[in-house]
C-alpha cells in the first residue's frame, strides 16, 4: 500500500501569491492533519479534517484554509504568502481522529517564499 | 491547553553509549504521548506511543520510553546508541483534535 503522498515536493512562490498543497492519505484512513514545520522547529498544528469536516484548527491566520474531499484527500491553501510562510508542510493521515491512533506522515512539501 | 517541552535541543553521545532524550508534557486530560523521529528531508516516523496501560513502552529500533504521571514526563531511552540513530527526535502529546509537538532534540552519535 502506498503511504501518505504529498505534492508537490518543492515549490517556490513570490510574496503575495497563493499556493495549494495536496495530500492523499493512506487507503482506508479518513482523517488528515496539516502541520507547518519551520526550519529548526517542531511541527505546528494547522488543521485536522475527519470525514470531510474540520475538527481542529491551530493558531494560524485566516490566510490558511483547507478542505477534504469525498475520497479523503485534502488540500491546504495559503493566500497572500509572506516570507515567514516558508516552511516544510507536513500532512498526516489517521484512521479516524488523532487521539491515540498513530499518525502516518508524508515526506512534506518544501515551500519557499521569495 | 496541552504542550510539550523537550529539554536539550542538541544531545551528543558516543556510539554504544546510553541515549536519553527528555520530554515533559502538560495536559488537562489523560495524555496520549508519542515519540517521532525525523531524518533529513523526510517526514516523521513513529518510534513509540503511550495511550493507556503499561507505563513502559517499547518501540522500534531498540527505543523505549516510560510514562511517569507524577513527573509529567515521557523520556526516551536506548541502551546503546548506533550511528544510524543520528536524527531529530520529537515528543508529541495528542487529544482528539490536535497534536502538539516539542521543539525537537537533535541527536548526534560520535564514532
Amino acid at each position: 500500500d502506498a503511504g501518505v503522498t504529498q505534492s508537490p515536493t518543492h515549490l517556490i512562490k513570490t510574496r503575495g501569491q497563493h499556493v495549494t498543497l495536496r495530500c492523499s492519505p493512506i487507503s482506508g484512513h479518513k482523517s488528515v492533519s496539516w502541520y507547518q514545520q519551520v526550519l529548526g522547529q517542531g511541527p505546528q498544528f494547522i488543521f485536522q479534517y475527519y470525514e470531510k469536516e474540520e475538527r481542529g484548527r491551530g493558531n494560524f491566520p485566516d490566510r490558511f484554509s483547507a478542505r477534504q474531499f469525498p475520497n479523503y484527500s485534502s488540500e491546504l491553501n495559503v493566500n497572500a504568502l509572506l516570507l515567514g510562510d516558508s516552511a516544510l508542510y507536513l500532512c498526516a493521515s489517521t484512521w479516524k481522529g488523532l487521539s491515540n491512533t498513530e499518525a502516518f506522515f508524508g515526506q512534506g512539501t518544501r515551500l519557499t517564499v521569495v | 491547553a496541552q504542550s510539550v517541552t523537550q529539554l536539550g535541543s542538541h544531545v551528543s553521545v558516543s556510539e554504544g553509549a546510553l541515549v536519553l532524550l527528555r520530554c515533559n508534557y502538560s495536559s488537562s486530560v489523560p495524555p496520549y504521548l508519542f515519540w517521532y523521529v525525523q531524518y533529513p528531508n523526510q517526514g516523521l516516523q513513529l518510534l513509540l506511543k503511550y495511550t493507556t496501560g503499561a507505563t513502559l513502552v517499547k518501540g522500534i529500533n531498540g527505543f523505549e520510553a516510560e510514562f511517569k504521571k507524577s513527573e509529567t514526563s515521557f523520556h526516551l531511552t536506548k541502551p546503546s546508541a548506533h550511528m544510524s540513530d543520528a536524527a531529530e527526535y520529537f515528543c508529541a502529546v495528542s487529544d482528539l483534535n490536535d497534536m502538539r509537538f516539542g521543539a525537537g532534540t537533535r541527536l548526534t552519535v560520535k564514532p
